[in-house]
C-alpha cells in the first residue's frame, strides 16, 4: 500500500525565515511526486509535479526537490500570504492517474 | 482553474436522505476524480472515471456511487446518507501531455449531515 507522510503537521514562521516542509514516501514505482497548495474553504492549488530523482522545480518563493525517498518543499525569505496548508501526494505507474496524499503541512507566517 | 465547477457549494440534509453532488468541468478531460477531505485523512480517493460510462472505486467508497453519462459532468450520490459522510468533497481532472500529468481540483462541496 502506498503511504505518504508530511512532516511537521504545523510550521510557524516569521515573515523572511527560510525553512522546509518533508513528504516522505513509500510506494511500489514511483511516477509522480505532486505538490499543492490549500487555503481555508478552497480546493487544492496545484503548485508542482516532480518525476525523477535530483529534480527541482521553483514557483516565486518555493522551490520543490526530489529524492528517491522523499521530496522537500523550500520556502525562502515567506511573507504572511504563504500562510496555506501545503500538501504532496504520490502518483504511481498505472493506467487510471489517481493521487495518494500525505496529510499536509500547515505552515503560519507572521509578519 | 482548469474550467472545473461543483454544486451544491453547500449543503445540510439530514441521515438516510440521498444526495448527489455534481462537477462539472468545460475542457473535455478523460479523467475525473472525487475525493472527499476530512481533518486527520487529508484527501481520500472515493471513485474516478476514465470516460463516458466508465468508471471505478477508491480507496473509500462504500456508501457512494458515481455516473458520467457525458465527458463534462461527473455526479457523486449518496443513496442514504450517514453522518460519517459529513465532509468536504471536491472534485479533480487529470491533464496529461505526453507522460506528465496535472491534476487540478474544483472549489469543493461542504455536505453536512445531521
Amino acid at each position: 500500500e502506498d503511504q505518504v507522510t508530511q512532516s511537521p503537521e504545523a510550521l510557524r514562521l516569521q515573515e523572511g525565515e527560510s525553512s522546509s516542509l518533508n513528504c516522505s514516501y513509500t510506494v511500489s514505482g514511483l511516477r509522480g511526486l505532486f505538490w499543492y497548495r490549500q487555503d481555508p474553504g478552497k480546493g487544492p492549488e496545484f503548485l508542482f509535479t516532480l518525476y525523477s530523482a535530483g529534480e527541482e522545480k521553483e514557483k516565486e518563493r518555493l522551490k520543490a526537490t526530489l529524492t528517491k525517498k522523499e521530496s522537500f518543499l523550500h520556502i525562502t525569505a515567506p511573507k504572511p500570504e504563504d500562510s496555506a496548508t501545503y500538501l504532496c501526494a504520490v502518483q504511481v505507474w498505472s493506467n487510471d492517474y489517481k493521487l495518494s496524499f500525505g496529510a499536509g503541512t500547515t505552515v503560519t507566517v507572521r509578519a | 482553474d482548469a474550467g472545473i465547477t461543483q454544486s451544491p457549494r453547500h449543503k445540510v440534509t439530514e441521515t438516510g436522505t440521498p444526495v448527489t453532488l455534481r462537477c462539472h468541468q468545460t475542457e473535455n478531460h478523460r479523467y475525473m476524480y472525487w475525493y472527499r477531505q476530512d481533518p486527520g485523512h487529508g484527501l481520500r480517493l472515493i471513485h474516478y472515471s476514465y470516460g463516458v460510462k466508465d468508471t471505478d472505486k477508491g480507496e473509500v467508497s462504500d456508501g457512494y456511487s458515481v455516473s458520467r453519462s457525458k465527458t463534462e459532468d461527473f455526479l457523486l450520490t449518496l443513496e442514504s446518507a450517514t453522518s460519517s459522510q459529513t465532509s468536504v468533497y471536491f472534485c479533480a481532472i487529470s491533464e496529461s501531455v505526453g507522460d506528465r500529468d496535472e491534476q487540478f481540483f474544483g472549489p469543493g462541496t461542504r455536505l453536512t449531515v445531521l
